[in-house]
Parts: structure tokens; sequence; C-alpha cells
């Protein structure tokens, strides 16, 4: 089945150690979302890439950063993790019509000690 | 001013019964499309159902539907004969500017359903 893949599905880190988080998806969409979700809160859009051009959003802090070597893959750099990022990262993938709907992934829970 | 309002933090129903989740969004553009989502404690994102603001029916998906009503610029969650595995976060999203290509989705802050036997 066409999906998308988030690895790993929890992580822990320490405070200031550099972390990882990837997205693979199946389904070959041109566009890939990466969401900030704490707690009892709603997602919130960190930044998207539509083919290669990245998009960030206006408020996102320069310690997120992200990569997309190609269509499949995309990934979410925290270069200096605080407590404040310890969230559930939600990698989500449309195609590029804009009536698409977005598929999520399963999340990666990131915890920082 | 949030763009959409789920007013709803939790609701209680019981297994069987019908249930309605509100959400009412904020827009001046004519083209728009409405999702709902249902987020389980394991935290995926799962799509349940879409509504576009052309569409001429309500959309319907399974035991899911949508009550639309543009004029009031509501869009509420029907789940008919709710289920134990009903029991999860729903969210509200919406999606703007749908003429000028991809564009992104603004969330509500969601309603938990708990479902009882």
């Amino acid at each position: 089945d066409a999906m998308v893949i988030q690895n790993p599905r929890y992580q822990v880190t320490q405070f200031g150690k550099p972390v990882t988080l990837s997205c693979s998806q199946t389904l070959n969409h041109n566009v890939m979302y990466w969401y900030q979700q704490k707690s009892s809160q709603a997602p919130k859009l960190l930044f998207h890439y539509y083919d290669k051009d990245f998009n960030n959003e206006a408020d996102t802090p320069d310690n997120f950063q992200s990569r997309r070597p190609n269509t499949s893959f995309c990934f979410l750099d925290i270069r200096s993790p605080g407590l404040g990022d310890a969230a559930m990262y939600l990698c989500a993938t449309s195609r590029e019509n804009a009536g698409d709907t977005q598929y999520f992934g399963p999340g990666t829970r990131l915890t920082v000690l | 001013a949030q763009k959409i309002t789920q007013t709803q933090p939790g609701m209680f129903v019981q297994e069987k019964e019908a249930v309605t989740l509100d959400c009412t969004y904020d827009t001046s553009d004519p083209s728009y499309g409405l999702f709902w989502y249902k987020q389980p404690s394991s935290g995926e994102m799962i799509f349940l159902i879409y509504q576009g603001s052309y569409d001429q029916q309500n959309a319907t998906e399974g035991r899911y539907s949508l009550n639309f009503q543009k004029a009031r610029k509501s869009a509420n969650l029907v789940i008919s004969a709710s289920q134990l595995g009903d029991s999860a976060m729903y969210f509200c999203a919406m999606r703007e500017a749908m003429n000028s290509g991809y564009s992104t989705l603004t969330f509500g802050k969601g309603t938990m359903l708990l479902v009882s036997p």
C-alpha cells in the first residue's frame, strides 16, 4: 500500500544534541510538509517543499532545518534541541493540485532530556 | 481572528449513537476546502472526509458525513452509530486559495471524542 513512513517513531535526545527525523513516501506526491504538534494542540506547519522548492513559515525558528534529497524522502533537522522542542513531529504529503488531501505519516514523538 | 473554530473541547457519546462535532470557519476566498482528520492516541492523523466550497452535495464517507452550511460557514462532522474505536481527537481544517495552486492547511484546536460502552 502507498503510504507515508516516519522514522523513528520515538526519539529521545539530550538538550542541545542535534537530531534528524526522517520521512519517506511511496505516493509520489510533489509536496511534503513538516508539522510540529505539542500536547493538546493543533498541528503547526513548520515548512513544506513543493518539489525542491523550500517554503519556510515565517515563525519557524532557525533551529529547524529541512532537506529533501529526492521526491521520496524529506528530513527534519533540529540543530540544538531545547526542552520546548519536545513534541510530535508529523510529516504529510499531497499532490500539487490545490484541492488535494494531505496524507500524514504516523509521526515521531520527540523527547528532550 | 481564528480561521477555524471548534467550540467543543470534549464530547461524550454512547456506543451506537450518532454524534455531531462542530466546526465553523472564516474566509473571504470563494474557493476553499474543508477537511476532517481523526487523531487517535497513537498520534497518526487519519483523513476522514473532504468538502469543497463548490460541492453541491454534502460529503459522505461510510459512517462519516459532513453537514455543510455555506451561508453559516459551518462544516460539522456527523458520525453515525459510534464505535469504541471512534474515541480520538478530531480536527477540522481548511484550505484556502484553491484556485491558485497548492496551499496549506489551517487546523482548528480539535475536539476530543470519548465513546462509552
